[in-house]
């Protein structure tokens, strides 16, 4: 069972534009964690979002969670070819668990 | 600092064959875990230790998949006897098990298994 569904699955645009990624889940989660992989590599961690409506930035990159803390979403503004990968959120797991259910992912391509 | 290492980088094996995958996790993580990735269904979570200690294997698909951690600075994953449906990317990650679960996991690169 998939806990976790990002949307959308597949994006591609031109540099400069702007997106938005966005990670479902009918579970609530304390946390939630933001990872982006590129190709032959493992996932690298962007940022962990743990309070409900919080924002964060990372440069271009901003994270939202949910109020009720069962979604979050992940807007690039004008983005760039280096942003190209694929977009992974992850919910920790059972409350003692340290396991983390990683979401079905976005694979993104900015096109030059 | 040195990060997850694990090895090989890529294994091509017959079927039928026993496939062994590596992992040294980071120097004091004390949890490690290891998960398979493919197209059809993502990254998918196969077994995870704490203090060495095998947690939770409901992910290992079969009897055919084993894990251990002999100790805290290296783990593997057995495959035996391999089938081509077990061709993915392996990953393995550690992280600093604390009082909260949302600490972050470090990942390898991965090894690219393919079985023919």
């Amino acid at each position: 069972t998939q806990l976790l569904e990002q949307s959308p699955q597949f994006l591609s645009i031109q540099e400069g534009e702007n997106l938005t990624v966005y990670c479902n889940s009918s579970s609530v989660f304390s946390s939630l964690q933001w990872y982006r992989q590129e190709p032959g590599e493992g996932p690298v961690l962007l940022v962990t979002v743990v309070t409900g409506g919080e924002v964060k930035k990372l440069k271009r990159l901003t994270f939202q969670f949910g109020d009720a803390r069962k979604d979050s979403s992940l807007h690039i503004t004008a983005a760039q070819p280096g942003d190209t990968g694929l977009y992974l959120c992850a919910g920790d797991g059972p409350f003692g668990a340290n396991n983390l259910f990683f979401g079905t992912g976005t694979r993104l391509t900015v096109i030059p | 600092d040195a990060g997850v290492i694990q090895s090989p980088r890529h294994e091509v094996t017959e079927m039928g064959q026993e496939v062994t995958l590596r992992c040294k996790p980071i120097s004091g993580h004390n949890s490690l875990f290891w998960y398979r990735q493919t197209m059809m269904r993502g990254l998918e979570l196969l077994i995870y230790f704490n203090n060495n200690v095998p947690i939770d294997d409901s992910g290992m698909p079969e009897d055919r998949f084993s894990a251990k951690m002999p100790n805290a600075s290296f783990s593997t994953l057995k495959i035996q006897p391999s089938e081509p449906r077990d061709s993915a990317v392996y990953f393995c990650a550690s992280s600093l098990r604390g009082s909260h679960s949302n600490q972050p996991q470090h990942f390898g690169d991965g090894t690219r298994l393919s079985i023919l």
